[in-house]
């Protein structure tokens, strides 16, 4: 009953810096989401993946790629990192991309300095 | 203007009291959902509703689709139910999320 499983849970990086963000599902779920929540703002989505073999950009998806490697992964990479990518970072999924409750990882907390 | 604004941001409230926290939406959306988010970070589902109100233990949820609005309702509230409550709305492919109201429960 693992559910959505996001590793690493803290990371610190320096400017430039690459790393890639690991999120893994057991749900059989379709869709997978990758959000980031910076204070006193809402959640924000980066990219998501409706289905295997398929991504599409969010609402903040400049500085990220991601890869839907297969229907239980769903990986976030940042090529080279600045310090406006600190943040907290949060995979989820669910069934279909409408009218299912979300399923959400446990979060990175992000530091670039 | 945010598309999913909450009021009040911040709530501190005494063991026992009834809360409400309310969430105003401006776009038209297939669901409504209620999270929380504890201090810890993760975040839990609570609610997912398109019409009416539903139930589960002390909390309620609410949805007035044509005045795009919704409360969560904690009733007896205790210091276990300090958390971060967020409304989401679903316009499919992705939700839109308020920026959240910080609940505190003192003993």
């Amino acid at each position: 009953n693992a559910g959505v499983t996001q590793t690493p849970k803290f990371q610190v990086l320096k400017t430039g810096q690459s790393m890639t963000l690991q999120c893994a599902q057991d749900m059989n779920h379709n869709s997978m989401y990758w959000y980031r929540q910076d204070p006193g703002m809402g959640l924000r989505l980066i990219y998501y993946s409706a289905s295997e073999g398929t991504t599409d950009k969010g609402e903040v998806p400049n500085g990220y790629n991601v890869s839907r490697l297969n229907k239980r992964e769903f990986s976030l990479r940042l090529e080279s990192a600045a310090p406006s990518q600190t943040s907290v970072y949060f995979c989820a999924s669910r069934m279909t991309v409408s009218n299912y409750g979300y399923t959400f990882g446990s979060g990175t907390r992000l530091t670039v300095v | 203007k945010n598309e999913v604004e909450q009021s009040p941001q911040n709530l501190t409230a005494q063991e026992g009291e009834f809360i409400t926290i309310n969430c105003s939406y401006s776009v038209g959306i297939s669901a409504l959902h209620w999270l929380q988010q504890h201090p810890g970070g993760g975040i839990v589902s609570l609610f997912m509703l398109s019409s009416g109100k539903k139930k589960h233990g002390r909390l309620i949820a609410t949805i007035n689709i044509q005045e795009k609005h919704s409360s969560l309702h904690i009733t007896a509230s205790h210091p276990r139910d300090s958390a971060v409550y967020i409304c989401a709305v679903d316009v499919s492919p992705d939700m839109r999320f308020g920026a959240g109201t910080r609940l505190t429960v003192k003993p």
